[in-house]
């Protein structure tokens, strides 16, 4: 079954620092990658999303994020973080050329931006 | 920019109640669904719609949850017999039939229901 994991359950980090959140998902074949991101009192905003080819892809509000396959991760990267960043950030896996078109998310990462 | 819509924002029922909760998708998608997020925890899958009918339901989704598209623009979650349990975020989404366009899933902002 597909699952997806979060390791880090809560990340501060300095404004203006860069930012790492880990994601590790698990799954048969090549899945569909997203980030989505809930500011408080807000939806699911889509961050990004992996289909497939290039492994590098470019999000909104300057997040990108890199599908490795060998680790079977999909990390989410940003050089410099900005107050308004501060969010929790979920990480979704949809099983490709399935039966299914749920996603199946992670338990989140908040991340909190300090001055 | 199109966007999906929920109403209301936030519900308290008390335990036993009926409620229905209220979606406006996205006006040309076709796929809705429904997710949860019991506080804490992950969001989950509970349903999904396409062509007037239930395509795929989680074992969340029993005897007590329904759905219904009651008309070109709405999409509700009714639950018949609210428990404690049921006290969550819902969320729902849609996207376009077709490949990956499927999987681009946009949602609302949610409905918290509390359940006392």
């Amino acid at each position: 079954a597909q699952s997806v994991t979060q390791p880090d359950i809560h990340i501060t980090v300095s404004e203006g620092a860069s930012l790492e959140l880990r994601c590790n998902y698990s799954y048969g074949a090549t899945p569909y990658l997203f980030w989505y991101v809930q500011s408080p009192g807000q939806g699911l905003q889509l961050l990004l999303k992996y289909f497939s080819g290039d492994t590098l892809v470019q999000g909104i509000k300057g997040f990108e994020a890199e599908f490795k396959r060998s680790q079977s991760s999909f990390n989410l990267r940003k050089p410099s973080v900005h107050w308004s960043d501060a969010a929790e950030y979920f990480c979704a896996v949809g099983a490709k050329g399935g039966a299914t078109n749920k996603l199946i998310f992670g338990t989140g990462t908040l991340l909190a931006v300090q001055p | 920019e199109p966007e999906v819509t929920q109403t209301p924002s936030h519900q308290v029922t008390q335990m036993g109640q009926e409620v229905i909760l209220r979606c406006v998708p996205i006006s040309n998608h076709l796929y809705f669904y429904w997710y949860r997020q019991i506080l804490g925890q992950k969001v989950e899958f509970l349903v999904s719609f396409y062509n007037n009918e239930i395509s795929e339901k989680s074992e969340i989704f029993d005897d007590q949850f329904s759905v219904e598209r009651p008309d070109g623009s709405n999409f509700t979650l009714k639950i018949r017999s609210t428990k404690l349990e049921d006290s969550a975020m819902y969320f729902c989404a849609s996207s376009n039939p077709g490949g990956i366009n499927l999987y681009e899933q946009y949602f609302g902002p949610g409905t918290r229901l509390t359940v006392t």
